[in-house]
């Protein structure tokens, strides 16, 4: 059964340093997203990301953060900058087109900003 | 906006026993409600989901109501067995923008005893 993918599973990274996550949505999917979750509350929403540009974005996604989809089959999460509060897993989904609103997830990027 | 209370947060319960947990959410125009299953480490991942146009949907030991009225919504396990122990997510959504974005519930940790 196709899957979401996510690398790296685990980042440690200093503050201020700039990370990428990132996702491989499953293949015939058009629509993506990022989510994340600090440790022990809801999963939250992010981005939205259709034909090349964001559709939707949260108030959590300031200017620090940005989304890329460099080829044809990743997708990426940039934090420019990051803060100690970025910690937290990062999760991506994608859904496909028949089905819009059934979203797939990957297992999650685990950040740690020290 | 969209605003999803999910309770119990904890619910222990013996194998074999049932549990339920309830949702409600506060925006009428929500007619998509995903129930996610999130093991330790793990995704979150899509188990059942229920439409506004229906009230009942079941697959297995697993279903869901949906009570549009009074804006609530219920996962419902039987027999249940030890590996049905995970942190449970409700969600609400309905298209905006062209995409289905979840409001996701607080979680309800199921712990089941052998």
């Amino acid at each position: 059964e196709p899957e979401v993918t996510q690398t790296p599973s685990h980042q440690v990274t200093q503050m201020g340093q700039e990370v990428i996550l990132r996702c491989v949505p499953i293949s015939n999917h058009l629509y993506f997203y990022w989510y994340r979750q600090i440790l022990g509350q809801k999963v939250e929403f992010l981005v939205s990301f259709y034909n090349n540009e964001i559709s939707e974005k949260s108030e959590i996604f300031d200017d620090q953060f940005s989304v890329e989809r460099p080829d044809g089959s990743n997708f990426t999460l940039k934090i420019r900058s990051t803060k100690l509060e970025d910690s937290a897993m990062y999760f991506c989904a994608s859904s496909g087109r028949q089905t819009l609103e059934t979203q797939y997830f990957g297992p999650g990027t685990r950040l740690l900003v020290l | 906006g969209e605003n999803v209370e999910q309770h119990p947060s904890t619910l222990s319960v013996q194998e074999g026993d049932s549990a339920v947990i309830k949702c409600t959410y506060s925006d009428s125009a929500s007619n998509y409600f995903p129930w996610y299953k999130q093991e330790l480490g793990k995704g979150p991942q899509l188990i059942i989901d229920i439409r506004s146009n229906v009230g009942e949907k079941k697959d297995q030991r697993i279903a869901v109501t949906l009570n549009k009225t009074a804006k609530h919504f219920s996962l419902h396990i039987t027999e249940t067995q030890p590996e049905d122990s995970a942190v449970y997510f409700c969600a609400a959504s309905s298209a905006s923008g062209g995409s289905y974005i979840p409001t996701f519930g607080r979680g309800t940790s199921l712990i089941v005893h052998p």
